[in-house]
C-alpha cells in the first residue's frame, strides 16, 4: 500500500517561477528519501536524494527539504522550464531489502 | 552511469502467449533488481524483489507462477508473463540498485508497454 503521499495532485506553474512540490510520509524509521521525475510513457529518472540526518539538499535548479517533526518532504524547482512537465514522485526507503514505498505523485503543468 | 535497459519497449501479444521482458543494468552490477507495474495516472506497484541467484520475493497477491521472474546474473533480470490475457496489459517497469550509488538509490529502466489482445 501507499504511505507516503497524497492522491495524484495537479500543479500549474508559471514558466519561470519556482515549483514547490509537497509529498507526507507516514514511516518516521525511514532515513532515506528519494525523489524521482516520470515523463509520460518513460519510467522514473533520479533527480535528488536526502537522508534523515539532513534536513536540505541542493541540486542543479532542485532543492529537497525533509521536516522529519511533521513527517514531510518537499521539492523545490527553481525557474521552472516546459522540460520540467512531468509526474513527480517521492520515495522513502523500506527496510533492509531497499525496497521504497511510493507516493502517489504529482503533475506538474508549466503554463507558457 | 546508473544506466538500466529494458527490452522490448513496447509488445503486442495475443491472449495466451506468454512475454519476455529483459532489464540491465549497462554500467554497474546490481545487487538487486526490482519489477513494477505501472496503470494509467498512478503510481508504481511493486511486483517483486530479486537478487542474483536467488528466488525472487514477490509482493502479496502476485502471483510468481504468472510472472516468472530470473536473475540470472548480476547485470539481468528477467521477467516472464506466462499465458498472457487482456487484464496483464500494463506498463512494466524495472529498476536496479547496487554499487552505482547509495545502496538504497534505484535506477530505472525506461517501461516496457505490454498490450495483450
Amino acid at each position: 500500500g501507499e504511505s507516503v503521499g497524497l492522491h495524484l495532485p495537479t500543479l500549474s506553474v508559471q514558466e519561470g517561477d519556482n515549483s514547490i512540490i509537497n509529498c507526507a510520509y507516514s514511516n518516521s524509521a525511514s532515513d532515506y528519501f528519494i525523489w524521482y521525475k516520470q515523463e509520460s510513457g518513460k519510467g522514473p529518472q533520479f533527480i535528488i536524494d536526502i537522508r534523515s540526518n539532513m534536513d536540505k539538499r541542493q541540486g542543479q535548479r532542485v532543492t529537497v527539504l525533509l521536516n522529519k517533526t511533521v513527517k514531510h518532504l518537499s521539492l523545490q524547482i527553481a525557474a521552472t522550464q516546459p522540460g520540467d512537465s512531468a509526474v513527480y514522485f517521492c520515495a522513502e526507503n523500506m527496510g533492509s531489502n531497499y525496497q521504497l514505498i511510493w507516493g502517489a505523485g504529482t503533475k506538474l503543468i508549466i503554463k507558457p | 552511469g546508473a544506466v538500466v535497459s529494458q527490452h522490448p519497449s513496447r509488445v503486442i501479444c495475443k491472449s495466451g502467449t506468454s512475454v519476455k521482458i529483459e532489464c540491465r543494468s549497462l554500467d554497474f552490477q546490481a545487487t538487486t533488481m526490482f519489477w513494477y507495474r505501472q496503470f494509467p495516472k498512478k503510481s508504481l506497484m511493486l511486483m517483486a524483489t530479486s537478487n542474483e541467484g536467488s528466488k525472487a520475493t514477490y509482493e502479496q497477491g502476485v502471483e510468481k507462477d504468472k510472472f516468472l521472474i530470473n536473475h540470472a546474473s548480476l547485470t539481468l533480470s528477467t521477467l516472464t508473463v506466462t499465458s498472457a490475457h487482456p487484464e496483464d496489459s500494463s506498463f512494466y517497469i524495472c529498476s536496479a540498485n547496487g554499487l552505482a550509488g547509495s545502496l538504497e538509490t534505484q535506477y530505472f529502466g525506461p517501461g516496457t508497454r505490454l498490450l495483450v489482445l
